[in-house]
């Protein structure tokens, strides 16, 4: 199993509706997880971190944690076209002594005016 | 708001050449990091630095990578004999890792080229 797994898309969402975004983590990835987003050539911007189970809200943005199912969702609100992008999962790698971050391969996402 | 600045921001070299990417990290933060994302692909993890030396590498990171930080700011990944396949963009990162948020910050990139 990948350490952390997202599907590729891309995902199509029309303007104003709700997009679901997620991602499942292996026994090698702790409890601490991101969502960033990546615009095409450029570099990752953190949306939202979450460490507990549960929700965690900033904005039009929720992140969901599932530690007993491996599980990490990131929902987007009242998508805007300005939300089309690249979303990429990541985790802190357990056995890391140095931080160590792992991406998903990311979730394309298009929102559609 | 504190930014990790990368130079260059793109370089085109010839197969065989060595090659310096430069990045200087966040004041206060502890650990540098250096991420490579080949196009169409996912961000994957070189390297780490703290204190002045490597914490952790990944099995990419090959004798041909080497990282340092020679003046207390910089901190640089040299390439020693670049192939095609090292054609990517090179994120640097750093993380404070202190009370409070731990969030690592990437810059700009720099979009290696190798011909």
């Amino acid at each position: 199993q990948k350490e952390v797994e997202q599907n590729s898309g891309p995902l199509s969402v029309p303007e104003g509706a709700i997009a679901s975004l997620n991602c499942t983590y292996s026994d090698r990835v702790s409890q601490s997880f991101f969502w960033y987003r990546q615009y095409s050539g450029k570099s990752p911007e953190l949306i939202m971190s979450i460490y507990s189970n549960g929700d965690k809200e900033d904005g039009r943005f929720t992140a969901q944690l599932n530690k007993a199912s491996q599980y990490v969702s990131l929902l987007i609100r009242d998508s805007q076209p300005s939300d089309s992008a690249t979303y990429l999962c990541a985790g802190r790698g357990l056995y890391s002594s140095a931080s160590k971050i792992i991406f998903g391969s990311g979730t394309r996402l298009s929102i559609r005016p | 708001e504190p930014e990790v600045t990368q130079t260059p921001s793109h370089q085109v070299t010839q197969m065989g050449q060595e090659v310096i990417l430069r990045c200087v990290p966040i004041s206060n933060h502890l650990y540098f990091y250096w991420y490579r994302q080949i196009l169409g692909q996912k961000v994957e993890f070189l390297v780490s630095f703290y204190n002045n030396e490597i914490s952790e590498k990944s099995e990419i990171f090959d004798d041909q990578f080497s990282v340092e930080r020679p003046d207390g700011s910089n901190f640089t990944l040299k390439i020693r004999s670049t192939k095609l396949e090292d054609s990517a963009m090179y994120f640097c990162a750093s993380i404070y890792t202190g009370p409070g948020a731990n969030v690592l910050t990437f810059g700009a990139g720099s979009r290696l080229t190798v011909l």
